[in-house]
């Protein structure tokens, strides 16, 4: 199986802050990534997929950048409304895995 | 609008039996690959079973395979999960979540609000 590294597991940042999560696969995935948020209390939502693909209705100050097995989110100018835990995902091949989360909170 | 509701969680002792449901609307349901997947409480999400369009192909993760069957009823436009052999490892928030394009990488959007099954004695 593979498995998808986060760091950190929590940032602590301001509103106007950019912040940059990392995901690492324990094998080459080429692009076939997805980045997920999910606030307190709400199911998951998809932000970007194939690594850098923004999902239609997402902020452009979300981006994703990566391929084989590093990948990073970066949020530019931290919105309020951000501040959530940050999911990894990879389809390179079944099963599916999860990173185990990044928690953005507010300094 | 899509949506996805799921049902049919509650308490189980361990051993016991659950199935639950995840009623679709707005898509064409038999189009599109369908996801369970679950989040322990205060933990991350965990990927249980994926089906496709037409109910033939199915996948599972190891910790569930054998005890956990995925299917769909196109006719209903619904989603099933039935869960056997419970463990309390398996209690947890199980989402619902469809896949966001016919064709492609398996990616989900949007999700259910979940269902709380809880595996206790």
């Amino acid at each position: 199986d593979i498995q998808m590294t986060q760091s950190p597991s929590s940032v602590s940042a301001s509103v106007g802050d950019s912040v940059t999560i990392t995901c690492r696969a324990s094998q080459g995935i080429s692009r076939w990534l997805a980045w997920y948020q999910q606030k307190p209390g709400k199911a998951p939502k998809l932000l970007i997929y194939d690594a850098s693909t923004l999902q239609s209705g997402v902020p452009s100050r979300f981006s994703g950048t990566g391929s084989g097995t590093e990948f990073a989110l970066t949020i530019s100018s931290l919105q309020p409304e951000d501040f959530a835990t940050y999911y990894c995902q990879h389809d390179n091949s079944f099963p599916l895995t999860f990173g185990g989360g990044t928690k953005v909170e507010i300094k | 609008e899509v949506q996805l509701l799921e049902s049919g969680g509650g308490l189980v002792q361990p051993g016991g039996s659950l199935r639950l449901s995840c009623a679709a609307s707005g898509f064409t349901f038999s189009s599109y690959v369908m996801t369970w997947v679950r989040q322990a409480p205060g933990k991350g999400l965990k990927w249980v079973s994926i089906i496709n369009g037409g109910g033939d192909i199915t996948y599972y993760a190891d910790s569930v395979k054998g005890r956990f069957t995925i299917s769909r009823d196109n006719s209903k436009n619904t989603l099933y999960l039935q869960m056997n052999s419970l463990r309390a490892e398996d209690t947890a928030l199980y989402y619902c979540a469809k896949k966001v394009t016919i064709g492609g990488h398996n990616w989900f959007d949007p999700w259910g609000q979940g269902t709380l099954v809880t595996v206790s004695s």
